[in-house]
């Protein structure tokens, strides 16, 4: 059982660089978000989706993209990545059946210099 | 208990020893709150949920009290083992804010002693 898979695992790019982290999931889930995770701020909620086709802003949205074309795939895109984008950036889903249950992926560290 | 800072707080446990973690929220809309566990280099684990009408919740070796008077969740772990040395994080849904946006706190690092 894959769960959740996120890529690439680690990542290092120059600052002004597009990237887009990918997710996928195989668990049929209707929402998807994207957290970013920083030593002592905990998991920030950069960006969401309740289900395919719609999307909605987290706490940390500037400076990041995403789009849901399906149930399955949730890509995260930096425009022109920034060095305060370094951070651990962790991929999740979760049935709304069952509010606040989220399945994490392994997490994309992501170093912008 | 956790805290907003640049250092992560940290509780040691001798193992075979009960661990209490603490967590305080500030939304007092908030009305469904999670716990989760995560391991150097993973991602988080969900352990276990309340609802916030109910003031206490047992799982195995794991207990979530509520405290909603004064806006506080704990924790307990009961015979802590080494395999519990992690980062724990308390987590709160706001319905106003939708189910589906879920706002963790900054976490607490359990370190069991063996």
């Amino acid at each position: 059982i894959a769960g959740i898979t996120q890529a690439p695992t680690s990542q290092i790019l120059a600052a002004g660089r597009r990237m887009t982290l990918r997710c996928t999931q195989d668990m049929r889930h209707n929402a998807m978000y994207w957290y970013r995770q920083d030593l002592g701020l905990g998991l920030r909620l950069i960006h969401y989706s309740n289900t395919a086709g719609t999307t909605g802003k987290g706490e940390v949205p500037d400076g990041y993209s995403v789009s849901r074309a399906n149930t399955d795939d949730f890509p995260l895109t930096l425009a022109s990545a920034v060095p305060s984008q370094t951070s651990v950036y962790f991929c999740a889903s979760s049935d709304s059946r069952v509010p606040g249950e989220l399945f994490f992926g392994e997490g994309s560290r992501l170093t912008v210099l | 208990g956790e805290s907003v800072g640049l250092h992560l707080p940290t509780l040691s446990v001798q193992e075979g020893d009960n661990s209490i973690i603490n967590c305080a929220y500030s939304n007092s809309a908030s009305d469904y709150f999670i716990w989760y566990k995560q391991e150097s280099g993973k991602g988080p684990q969900f352990i276990i949920d309340i609802r916030s009408n109910m003031d206490k919740r047992q799982g195995q070796r794991v207990t979530v009290l509520l405290n909603k008077t004064v806006k506080h969740l704990s924790l307990q772990i009961a015979a802590t083992q080494p395999g519990d040395s992690a980062v724990y994080f308390c987590a709160e849904t706001d319905p106003g804010g939708g189910y589906q946006k879920v706002t963790f706190g900054t976490g607490t690092k359990l370190q069991v002693i063996p």
